[in-house]
């Protein structure tokens, strides 16, 4: 069965470091997202993507973030200068034309900033 | 008040109880409901979606939702210890983002 896939499963950085969360989504999957998780709080919408674009984006996902589809299997996302408070789980979904409600994510990657 | 509310629980039943989980939610807007499981430290996997009002089983899992009452159901029959994990709902408004916004999830211990 296909799976989105994420690397690393941990990155630990020091504050003020830029870190690459780097994500494979489902290969005919047309939408990607990122979507965090602190330790013990909910999961938290950062970013949509489709056709190059940014679709939507929540106020956590400040001019620290970006992300890219490099080529035509990666999605990243990148965090320019990484606070303390950017210590999560962050995951990588997508979903496919048609069925864009139904989002399948990743096994995450668990960043710690020092 | 929060858009989306769950008991955080821990709920803990028997091995072949009849489990029930449930959301509220505030905004009236959103269409489309998905309950997620995750166990501890992976990704929420997809286990059901609906639109809009009423039911839809899948095995053992059936979802209701009562849009009157801004109220979301997951039961699952004949609990299995495999099934003791955290169940986080989730839901969207039909726009291009596709925001999914989460409950903060329930944890659920099934007793062998």
């Amino acid at each position: 069965e296909p799976e989105v896939t994420q690397t690393p499963s941990h990155q630990v950085t020091q504050m003020g470091q830029e870190v690459i969360l780097r994500c494979v989504p489902i290969s005919n999957h047309l939408y990607f997202y990122w979507y965090r998780q602190i330790l013990g709080q909910k999961v938290e919408f950062l970013v949509s993507f489709y056709n190059n674009e940014i679709s939507e984006k929540s106020e956590i996902f400040d001019d620290q973030f970006s992300v890219e589809r490099p080529d035509g299997s990666n999605f990243t996302l990148k965090i320019r200068s990484t606070k303390l408070e950017d210590s999560a789980m962050y995951f990588c979904a997508s979903s496919e034309r048609g069925r864009v409600n139904e989002q399948y994510f990743g096994p995450g990657t668990r960043l710690t900033v020092t | 008040q929060k858009e989306v509310e769950q008991d955080p629980g821990p709920l803990s039943v028997p091995e072949g109880a009849i489990v029930s989980l449930n959301c509220t939610y505030s905004n009236s807007a959103f269409q489309y409901f998905m309950w997620y499981r995750q166990y501890s430290r992976k990704g929420p996997e997809l286990l059901m979606y609906t639109y809009s009002s009423g039911n839809k089983e899948d095995g053992r899992f059936t979802a209701q939702v009562d849009k009157s009452s801004k109220y979301i159901s997951l039961f699952i029959r004949d609990s299995q210890p495999s099934d003791s994990a955290t169940y986080l709902c989730a839901m969207t408004l039909n726009n291009a983002g596709n925001m999914l916004t989460f409950g903060g999830g329930t944890r659920l211990m099934v007793k062998p």
